[in-house]
C-alpha cells in the first residue's frame, strides 16, 4: 500500500534550527512535495523535489532520498511564525497525491 | 503566482439544508479542481477531483449524490453538500494545479462548514 510516515509534533527555540522527516512509500514516485499549514488555514506550497539531493529556498530547504524513500524540510533561523502543521505528500505514478498527517512543530521563546 | 479563491469562507447551515461552495482560479485555467475535506487535528482527504465539462471522479466512501460537483467552466468548480448533517462539519478545500500533472496544489483558503 502506499504511505507517508511523518512525527506528529516537534517543539523547537526560537532562532534554532529543526529536521523535519518524511518517509514514503508509493506506487511509482514522480516526487515529493512539502506544504505548511497554519491552524485553521488551508496549506500553502513550499517545496518540491523529484531529484536527490537538496533543495534551498531562502530559510527552508528540503532533501530527498529515493533509494530511501525519505524526504526532510530543513527550518532554519525559526521564526514564531514558522509554528504551523507541515505536511509531506509524495506524488505516485498516477500523478496523485498521497499525503502525511502532517507534523505540528512548535516554536517556543 | 496562481491564485485560488474559494467562497465562501466559512458557513453555518441547519441540518438537512444544502451549501454550496465555490473554487476559482483566478489567474490560469484550471481543466481539474480537487476537492478535499479535512477533519480536525487530521490530514487532507481527497474527495473528488473535477474535471471540466465531465463529471467528477469520486473517491471511494465519498458519495456522489450527497456532494455534487459541477466544473462549469475553466475557472470554476462548485461543490454542493447536499442534505446536510452534522457528520458532515467539515473543512473543505479546494485545488488546482496552473501547469502539467507534476506541478504543486495550490489551494483555496477554504470553507469551514458547521451543521447544526
Amino acid at each position: 500500500g502506499q504511505n507517508i510516515d511523518q512525527p506528529t509534533e516537534m517543539t523547537a527555540t526560537e532562532g534554532a534550527i529543526v529536521q523535519i522527516n518524511c518517509t514514503y512509500q508509493t506506487s511509482g514516485f514522480n516526487g515529493l512535495f512539502w506544504y505548511q499549514q497554519h491552524a485553521g488555514e488551508a496549506p500553502t506550497f513550499l517545496s518540491y523535489n523529484v531529484l536527490d539531493g537538496l533543495e534551498e529556498k531562502g530559510r527552508f530547504s528540503s532533501f530527498l532520498s529515493r533509494s530511501k524513500g525519505y524526504s526532510y524540510l530543513l527550518l532554519k533561523e525559526l521564526q514564531m511564525k514558522d509554528s504551523a502543521s507541515y505536511l509531506c505528500a509524495g506524488m505516485d505514478s498516477n500523478y496523485q497525491l498521497i499525503w502525511g498527517a502532517g507534523t505540528k512543530l512548535i516554536i517556543k521563546p | 503566482g496562481a491564485v485560488v479563491s474559494q467562497h465562501p469562507s466559512w458557513v453555518i447551515c441547519k441540518s438537512g439544508t444544502s451549501v454550496k461552495i465555490e473554487c476559482r482560479s483566478l489567474d490560469f485555467q484550471a481543466t481539474t479542481m480537487f476537492w478535499y475535506r479535512q477533519f480536525p487535528k487530521q490530514s487532507l482527504m481527497l474527495m473528488a477531483t473535477s474535471n471540466e465539462g465531465s463529471k467528477a471522479t469520486y473517491e471511494q466512501g465519498v458519495e456522489k449524490d450527497k456532494f455534487l460537483i459541477n466544473h462549469a467552466s475553466l475557472t470554476l468548480s462548485t461543490l454542493t453538500v447536499t442534505s446536510a448533517h452534522p457528520e458532515d462539519s467539515s473543512f473543505y478545500i479546494c485545488s488546482a494545479r496552473d501547469g502539467s500533472e507534476g506541478s504543486p496544489l495550490h489551494f483555496g483558503n477554504g470553507t469551514r462548514l458547521t451543521v447544526t
